[in-house]
């Protein structure tokens, strides 16, 4: 069975440009998950859609948006960009959403570099 | 609020030597953990879970935790490690219904001929 794909994997961005990000879960997995990784941060929650419905939201500003198709392919999106947007964001799907018998599985991750 | 805590931000072993890593839980995560591990340019790979029951967990590549609740810890041990296992660890936890998982803030293990 494939796992997360994530695309691109490498993106160079200018500051005040907006960037897409895309994830293609693990077959027959409804839930996707997005997390930003930075070395000052860690990892920190963006957003889980399920069946097209964004079901819970971390703090990030309304420039972080995201959807889900009805394939469960998910992408994810940043409006104008600022250097700390900087970071490794990594997807993850599991089967109904995180929880005690549905684990996340990652993608290897898209690192958006702003300049 | 909720908290995963990981007490060391880097360990270094050598091969062969037995590790533990260190993670602390705040009790409104407790319901279920993860430990996941991260090597370079890649994402995270699950490495072990805890739901209930047993307090020992066994996970791949022959990490195994133990989860202890009077302590809220969830400690990652290896018997003996391997060069291969040099990569960077994160212990997560969250709650049903929430949705996403709340991760410590890594533990780089190293690992030395």
């Amino acid at each position: 069975k494939a796992g997360v794909t994530q695309t691109p994997r490498y993106l160079i961005k200018t500051r005040g440009q907006q960037v897409t990000l895309s994830c293609s879960p693990i077959s027959g997995h409804r839930s996707v998950s997005w997390y930003q990784q930075t070395p000052g941060q860690g990892l920190q929650f963006l957003f889980e859609y399920f069946s097209e419905t964004q079901r819970n939201k971390g703090n990030f500003p309304g420039r972080f948006s995201g959807r889900q198709f009805s394939n469960s392919r998910s992408e994810m999106n940043v409006s104008t960009l600022e250097l700390g947007d900087s970071a490794l964001y990594l997807c993850a799907s599991s089967l109904a959403g995180t929880s005690r018998n549905s684990p996340l599985h990652f993608g290897n991750g898209t690192r958006l570099t702003v300049t | 609020a909720q908290s995963v805590t990981q007490l060391d931000s880097q360990v270094p072993v050598f091969e062969e030597a037995p590790v533990e890593l260190r993670c602390n839980y705040s009790s409104s995560v407790s319901v279920y953990l993860f430990w996941y591990v991260q090597y370079p340019n890649q994402g995270l790979q699950l490495l072990l879970k805890y739901l209930s029951g047993s307090t020992l967990v066994k996970g791949i590549n022959g990490f195994e935790a133990e989860f202890n609740k009077s302590q809220t810890s969830f400690h990652l041990r290896k018997p003996s490690v391997h060069i291969s296992d040099t990569a960077e660890y994160f212990c997560a936890g969250g709650m049903d219904s929430s949705y996403k998982l709340i991760f410590g803030s890594g533990t780089r293990l190293l690992v030395r001929p």
